[in-house]
């Protein structure tokens, strides 16, 4: 089982470009997560889904759109990219809405706007 | 406002030595305290989770302790090894939380010098 896979892993883009982010996981979880990783910061959760076809606004959301068509995909896009947005993001999961579960995180994607 | 805070921010020891890594919380309700690892490049991996009830927990050379009278927690590293080189990561959940509600710490980071 591979868990959760990001892709890409590294992205470099222009201010105002566009680009969607994919997290694909294997582990039939229900609940998926995006958050960003930013230097000295703690995680911050941007958008969250409690199963396909739901998503649902977390801390920062501005500047970013999410979808969950299938159960085993969350993407997240960015539709007009800001320096603001260069960081580390990541996508978690859980089985279900039991608060004692570990989160699932994948490796991350490294995203650069210049 | 929830807050974690991690102190210290960063460390280095000496291989074999122990530490000590101290989390600092304001979440309440409170519901359970958890530990990730994140080695650089990767996404946060589950250490330990203790629910309110539970004082101390254990995952081989790592334990974990915790007072919820004062909202503290350390995570302690025994017989450090290269390998424990990493990012710590203290994360607070509130009682009627997901993972939509987790408040997480910056992380301290230790490096472990041979």
């Amino acid at each position: 089982n591979a868990g959760v896979t990001q892709t890409p892993k590294f992205r470099v883009l222009k201010t105002g470009q566009s680009m969607t982010l994919l997290c694909a996981q294997d582990m039939n979880h229900e609940y998926m997560y995006w958050y960003r990783q930013d230097p000295g910061m703690g995680l911050r959760l941007i958008h969250y889904s409690v199963g396909e076809g739901t998503t649902a606004k977390g801390e920062v959301p501005d500047g970013y759109n999410v979808s969950r068509l299938k159960k085993q995909n969350f993407l997240l896009g960015l539709e007009s990219a800001a320096p603001s947005q260069t960081s580390v993001y990541f996508c978690a999961t859980l089985p279900d809405g039991r608060s004692n579960s570990p989160l699932h995180f994948g490796n991350g994607t490294r995203l650069t706007v210049t | 406002k929830n807050q974690v805070e991690q102190s210290p921010q960063s460390l280095i020891i000496l291989e074999g030595k122990n530490c000590t890594l101290q989390c600092n919380y304001t979440v309440s309700p409170f519901s359970n305290l958890r530990w990730y690892k994140q080695d650089t490049g990767r996404g946060p991996v589950s250490l330990t989770i203790m629910t309110f009830s539970e004082n101390t927990k254990s995952n081989g050379r790592y334990t974990a302790t915790l007072d919820a009278d004062t909202k503290q927690s350390s995570l302690h590293i025994t017989a450090s090894q290269l390998s424990d080189s990493a990012s710590y990561i203290c994360v607070v959940s509130p009682v009627w939380a997901a993972g939509n509600k987790l408040t997480f710490g910056g992380g301290t980071r230790v490096l472990v010098k041979p």
